[in-house]
């Protein structure tokens, strides 16, 4: 079985600041994927960044990155200058084994 | 691009009675879709996993005769929520993605269900 867990229920930031969601996760494949997801009051599931676990490098998507350390199995999401429209819940979602596990979520809140 | 589009996106109906979510990719071609169920203040739990002309893989403890999924074209798949009844009340949400496991899922809207 294939767990994701954020230790964070909650966040918050000021606004232009930067911010560092944690996400760590278990799982026997090798071969796997590792993704956040943000959902907004509207609920829609908006991909954010994703990382294959093959690649050492970084992924990084405009303000978004991610501080991928597989042999402590953390895939951590750093959002810098922060906007208002950064509040939402991030989930940290892990695929593999045909299955897309999803932790319980980080919500982010945004002080102007 | 990839876009997924979910309807309805919100439904009051009697306890007893079938509701149908249809969920379909707009700009490209799904092999496979996925659904999952949201309860409030909670994550996403995967139901099943459905790949266009193959029955759907269920997950443990969810009932196939009661979510009955079809996914009969490459960019269509639905959910019949059969005899519904309150507990079954939830966010419905669906997912599509094409070609392997390293593409993304998209995900629609989601589904507000709301059993009487």
């Amino acid at each position: 079985a294939q767990t994701v867990t954020q230790s964070q229920p909650e966040m918050s930031v000021q606004e232009a600041e930067t911010v560092t969601l944690s996400c760590t996760y278990d799982t026997s494949e090798s071969d796997y994927y590792l993704f956040w997801y943000k959902q907004p009051p509207s609920r829609q599931m908006i991909l954010v960044i994703r990382q294959e676990a093959y690649k050492q490098q970084n992924a990084t998507e405009n303000r978004f990155s991610v501080n991928f350390q597989k042999a402590a199995k953390s895939f951590s999401l750093k959002i810098s200058d922060s906007q208002l429209g950064d509040a939402a819940m991030y989930f940290c979602a892990l695929f593999g084994n045909e299955k897309l596990t999803f932790g319980t979520g980080t919500r982010l809140t945004i002080i102007p | 691009g990839a876009v997924v589009s979910q309807h309805p996106s919100w439904v009051i109906c009697k306890s007893g009675t079938s509701v149908k979510i249809e969920c379909r990719s707009l700009d490209f071609q799904a092999t496979t879709m996925f659904w999952y169920r949201q309860f409030p203040k909670q994550s996403l739990m995967l139901m099943a996993t459905s790949n266009e002309g193959s029955k759907a893989t269920y997950e443990q403890g969810v009932e196939k005769d009661k979510f009955l999924i079809n996914h009969a074209s490459l960019t269509l798949s639905t959910l019949t929520v059969t005899s519904a009844h309150p507990e079954d009340s939830s966010f419905y949400i669906c997912s599509a993605r094409t070609g392997t496991g390293s593409q993304p899922q998209h995900f629609g809207d989601g589904t507000r269900l709301s059993i009487l």
